[in-house]
């Protein structure tokens, strides 16, 4: 139980393009979805949270016109780079918190990581 | 303001044990989580403690004290695998996870 799975796991594309990221909770209902970023040898950083059906709550410092993050239903939130920079290249990671996973109820079980490279 | 503190590397030897040690200031506790990370990937949960006291599964055992904002992750008879990052994280009042730097952890045969 508490399976994330995040589509793509790679992507490389051309500067000015955006980028659609996907995570999903297979086995659970996700309440809650977060949005990290990782750069190499760093800390995660939470870009923002979501929650089903209402609008994303994003860190300071984080674009939310650049960084557009939908959370329609209990099972997948989506996060879309746009206008996509070299400077964006990045490991992003989405996690998913909910009432039905297993373990302690704040957990958060995290996807596998998408890992964009723009050029 | 709110901080997480841990080692920023250890070393042990496989078949050994090794205590990674968290200190935690945040507003409010809501518990704390350790995770694994390997190079590349995405975090794995290891453990929660919200009460004081020791937690042990399996190999891994999560040690919490809240009077003294402490914990620790004690990994019992190392393998090569358990080489990885391991992230403290503390759930503050508004149960906002505060991520620790992480520890990375190198095993030596």
């Amino acid at each position: 139980g508490a399976v994330v799975s995040q589509h793509p796991s790679r992507v490389i594309c051309k500067s000015g393009t955006s980028v659609k990221i996907e995570c999903r909770s297979l086995d659970f209902q996700a309440t809650t979805m977060f949005w990290y970023r990782q750069f190499p040898k760093q800390s995660l950083m939470l870009m923002a949270t979501s929650n089903e059906g209402s609008k994303a709550t994003y860190e300071q410092g984080v674009e939310k016109d650049k960084f557009l993050i939908n959370h329609a239903s209990l099972t997948l939130s989506t996060l879309t780079v746009t206008s996509a920079h070299p400077e964006d290249s990045s490991f992003y990671i989405c996690s998913a918190r909910g009432t039905s996973a297993v373990g302690p109820q704040e957990t958060q079980y995290f996807g596998p990581g998408t890992r964009l490279l723009v050029l | 303001g709110q901080n997480i503190d841990q080692p920023t590397e250890m070393t042990a030897t496989e078949g050994a044990i090794v205590q990674i040690n968290c200190t935690y200031q945040t507003s409010g506790f809501n518990g704390l989580f350790w995770y694994q990370q390997h190079a590349g990937e995405a975090p794995t949960f290891l453990s929660y403690n919200v009460l004081d006291g020791l937690e042990e599964k399996g190999r891994f055992s999560s040690f919490l004290s809240r009077s003294k904002g402490y914990s620790y992750l004690l990994l019992k008879e190392l393998q090569m695998k358990d080489s990885a990052s391991y992230l403290c994280a503390a759930l503050d009042s508004n149960y906002q996870l505060i991520w620790g730097a992480g520890t990375k952890l190198i095993i030596k045969p």
